[in-house]
């Protein structure tokens, strides 16, 4: 069976330093990958899609940035971390283009 | 462009209670939908989804939602919830016609309370 993994779980970061969160999907192959953000009272807003290997598609500008180095590894970054940037951010897979998004459990990010 | 409106951002409910989420979507193809649910501080699972076929969709834990192609909904219900099924909502549309990626347009959430 398919699971997906996010980690850290939490983390708390000064304004202005570097961010890396990390999504990786076991038990598929090329799926395709999502980075949503999920701030306090709303609801969730697309980042970052990626459809294979290096193929990365931005949906909001913004501060950050998205990686997909291996097949089911999945990298959010930033190189300096802003207040508007804490929230709890979510990585999402889906086995083909019109199927179901699973989601992984989450990291909740916030930044003082 | 797609959005999808829940009509309603906190919903209380006694125990044993039924219950309707509502659930509105805007979309100028055809479309999949589906309904999530997010407990605290976790990610979202999988409700039920209609992908095609009969406009009744069951689910887990006793949910079930309806397709209504003309008014553009779909809203979720449960005939009796228990203090377990307090958590948040989310309801989603897909592009049926396959040129999105996957993408899914989310409603803002309904916060489900269930009081005993």
């Amino acid at each position: 069976s398919q699971t997906i993994h996010q980690w850290p779980a939490t983390l708390v970061q000064p304004v202005g330093s570097p961010l890396s969160l990390e999504c990786t999907v076991e038990g598929t192959s090329n799926p395709n990958l999502y980075w949503y953000r999920q701030a306090a009272g709303r609801g969730l807003q697309l980042l970052f899609y990626s459809v294979g290997i290096g193929q990365i598609s931005s949906e909001v500008p913004q501060n950050l940035s998205a990686s997909r180095p291996q097949d089911r590894q999945f990298i959010l970054s930033s190189k300096k971390l802003l207040l508007s940037d804490s929230g709890f951010y979510l990585c999402a897979w889906n086995p083909g283009f019109t199927d179901t998004q699973y989601f992984g459990p989450g990291t909740r990010l916030t930044v003082l | 462009a797609q959005s999808v409106t829940q009509l309603d951002s906190q919903v209380p409910v006694f125990e044993e209670a039924p219950v309707e989420l509502r659930c509105n979507y805007s979309s100028s193809v055809s479309v999949y939908l589906f309904w999530y649910v997010q407990y605290p501080n976790q990610g979202l699972q999988l409700l039920l989804k209609y992908l095609s076929g009969s406009t009744l969709v069951k689910g887990i834990n006793g949910f079930e939602a309806e397709f209504n192609k003309s008014q553009t909904s779909f809203h979720l219900r449960k005939p009796s919830v228990h203090i377990s099924d307090t958590a948040e909502y989310f309801c989603a549309v897909g592009n049926a016609g396959g040129t999105s990626y996957g993408k899914l347009t989310f409603g803002q959430g309904t916060i489900l309370t269930v009081h005993p």
